[in-house]
């Protein structure tokens, strides 16, 4: 079964840097688009970023551009996040997403708070 | 940008009850339209893809429907599990989702 898990989150202040990672199983990951998806505490789904399944195509959200980056390496069924230049308003919870004709498959997330 | 518009931001309704989410694209998407389902704490789980197609395993009482600008999500019989956050999301461009619409229990 697809099963998508992420680590990377945790504490850290602003201006500072981290990077997601979510790790893949269940599905032949370098056939898929994925996302990152983000969700500050008690406020709706945000879009951040998605990666073509050759990582040819990278889009951002205009909230994140300049400052996060979206990778993956398909020989680890691995996608990543790093994010440089956090802001307060980058505290949420993280998750990365199965793109297919929008995000199917969700990890469990990972929280992220930027704070001083 | 393609902005949603989704309503009401909540709504209250008895077990049995119909229910009814709309959801409105700022420019036509055709039915690249997707709704998620998000229960406190929990991933959101895709219900409905293609604006009407029930994602395998989903139970029938959910639905979806429309084209181009408007879209309907219909809970024909709400049941206590359905408490949770909805939500739409087009994918015609970048994939942003609508606000969310929280339903409870009356």
């Amino acid at each position: 079964q697809v099963q998508l898990v992420e680590s990377g989150g945790g504490l850290v202040k602003p201006g500072g840097s981290l990077r997601l990672s979510c790790a893949a199983s269940g599905f032949t990951f370098s056939d898929y688009y994925m996302s990152w998806i983000r969700q500050a505490p008690g406020k709706g789904l945000e879009w951040v970023s998605y990666i073509s399944s050759s990582g040819s195509t990278i889009y951002y959200a205009d909230s994140v551009k300049g400052r996060f980056t979206i990778s993956r390496d398909n020989a680890k069924n691995s996608l990543y996040l790093q994010m440089n230049s956090l802001r307060a308003e980058d505290t949420a919870v993280y998750y990365c997403a199965r793109d297919l004709s929008g995000p199917d498959y969700w990890g469990q997330g990972t929280l992220v708070t930027v704070s001083s | 940008d393609i902005q949603m518009t989704q309503s009401p931001s909540s709504l209250s309704a008895s077990v049995g009850d119909r229910v009814t989410i709309t959801c409105q694209a700022s420019q036509d998407i055709s039915n690249y339209l997707n709704w998620y389902q998000q229960k406190p704490g929990k991933a959101p789980k895709l219900l409905i893809y293609d604006a009407s197609n029930l994602e395998t395993g989903v139970p029938s009482r959910f639905s979806g429907s429309g084209s181009g600008t408007d879209f309907t999500f219909t809970i024909s019989s709400l049941q206590p599990e359905d408490i949770a956050t909805y939500y739409c999301q087009q994918y015609d461009n970048l994939p942003f989702f609508g606000g969310g619409t929280k339903v409870e229990i009356k």
